[in-house]
Order: structure tokens, then C-alpha cells, then sequence
């Protein structure tokens, strides 16, 4: 099946600083992206499409410009989580899918930020 | 979007058949039925996904009411590596989007 990767797979920084996130479908173009963020034990929350060459569409409440996408490349989405605070740590997922009519979604292994 | 409504947790014993029930009253009619799973810290999987009729695949069968007002997942003979969080979602048309509920947590005892 269709490989999705996330580096880091775990990252600790400061508050106030800023980390990037990057989502790779290895072996297919991925038309759409999603990022997902997850908290301690409830379920993943969408916070953002992104489609390679336009601007993400962030779901309600999620600020953009706090959290940064980059839809470069059919294969390469970044995810920037800039002046991180501690109410930022979180496990952060990608996912990739291809244009089909159900669309499946393949997604990346996680993200765990944790800020101090 | 459509809402599913999914039991908080289900326990079965190694080896033995498992279904796994999903209520979406208010599913229309170009919405599909996915179910993906998720292991402890890790990003989910695609489990298996139908319209209107039941779909078999390596992992696990969908049976789907005739209403399609709910839907069973089932997995044939349970493994200590099914435990998991299990989704049921549904997902419209041209709206790619998934919207994860709180999922069923499932218990595999040896």
C-alpha cells in the first residue's frame, strides 16, 4: 500500500520557538494533504487541507498563522508550528490521498511534539 | 457532516469473530462508510470502506444495512495485533474531508 512518512518523530523545544513538520507520501503523488492534531486520549481533530500549490484550508478555529502549511510538491507537506507554547504539545498526523471518488487516506506514523 | 454513533469499548477473545457496530441515522445518500483503525501512538489505518453493498477484503468484511442506516464491521478471527481504536466515518461526495468520532476500543484477550 501507499507509504506516508513524518520526520521528526518526536521533537522537544522551547517555548517561543518555532518546528517544522514534514509529511511525505513516498511512493505515490498525494493531490491533498490533511494535518490532524491529537491530544491524550480523545480522537484526531482536522485542523487544515492543503492541496499542492494552494493555500491550506484551516477548520474552524485553528489559526493560520500560527500553524503554517506548505503544500510544495505532490509528495512534500510541511507543517510549522511557529511561537510554540506548552498547550502546543500534542501528536500531530499527516495524511495523503489520491484523487478518487472515496478517496481513501493514508497516513503518516505521527508527529510528537512536546513543548517546555 | 453526518454523525456515527459507535460503542465506547468491545472485548473479544483471540481467534473468535468480532463485529463491531456503527449507527449513522442521518447518512445521505452519496456518502460512503469508512472504517479505519489506530494503534496506541500511532497514525490511523484504512480498514475498509462501502456504499451500498458488503465488501469483503484481506482485513476485514462491511456489512451494511439495507436502509444504510448502520453498518457492522467485522473481523473473522480476532489477533492480540487487532487491538485497537476503531473508527466508523462517513465521508460525502466531493467532501474529502474525515471526521474522526471517539471510535471503539477493542480489547483482544489471549
Amino acid at each position: 500500500g501507499a507509504v506516508v512518512s513524518q520526520h521528526p518523530s518526536r521533537v522537544i523545544c522551547k517555548s517561543g520557538t518555532s518546528v517544522k513538520i514534514e509529511c511525505r507520501s513516498l511512493d505515490f503523488q498525494a493531490t491533498t494533504m490533511f494535518w490532524y492534531r491529537q491530544f491524550p486520549k480523545q480522537s484526531l481533530m482536522l485542523m487544515a487541507t492543503s492541496n499542492e500549490g494552494s493555500k491550506a484550508t484551516y477548520e474552524q478555529g485553528v489559526e493560520k498563522d500560527k500553524f503554517l502549511i506548505n503544500h510544495a510538491s505532490l509528495t512534500l507537506s510541511t507543517l510549522t508550528v511557529t511561537s510554540a507554547h506548552p498547550e502546543d504539545s500534542s501528536f500531530y498526523i499527516c495524511s495523503a490521498s489520491l484523487l478518487a471518488l472515496y478517496n481513501e487516506q493514508f497516513f503518516g506514523p505521527g508527529t510528537r511534539l512536546t513543548v517546555l | 457532516d453526518a454523525k456515527t454513533t459507535q460503542p465506547n469499548s468491545m472485548e473479544s477473545n483471540e481467534e473468535e469473530p468480532v463485529h463491531l457496530p456503527c449507527n449513522h441515522s442521518t447518512i445521505s445518500g452519496t456518502d460512503y462508510i469508512h472504517w479505519y483503525r489506530q494503534l496506541p501512538s500511532q497514525g490511523p489505518e484504512y480498514v475498509i470502506h462501502g456504499l451500498t453493498s458488503n465488501v469483503n477484503n484481506r482485513m476485514a468484511s462491511l456489512a451494511i444495512a439495507e436502509d444504510r442506516k448502520s453498518s457492522t464491521l467485522i473481523l473473522h478471527r480476532a489477533t492480540l495485533r487487532d487491538a485497537a481504536v476503531y473508527y466508523c466515518i462517513l465521508q460525502g461526495g466531493s467532501n474529502y474531508k474525515l471526521t474522526f468520532g471517539k471510535g471503539t476500543l477493542l480489547t483482544v484477550n489471549p
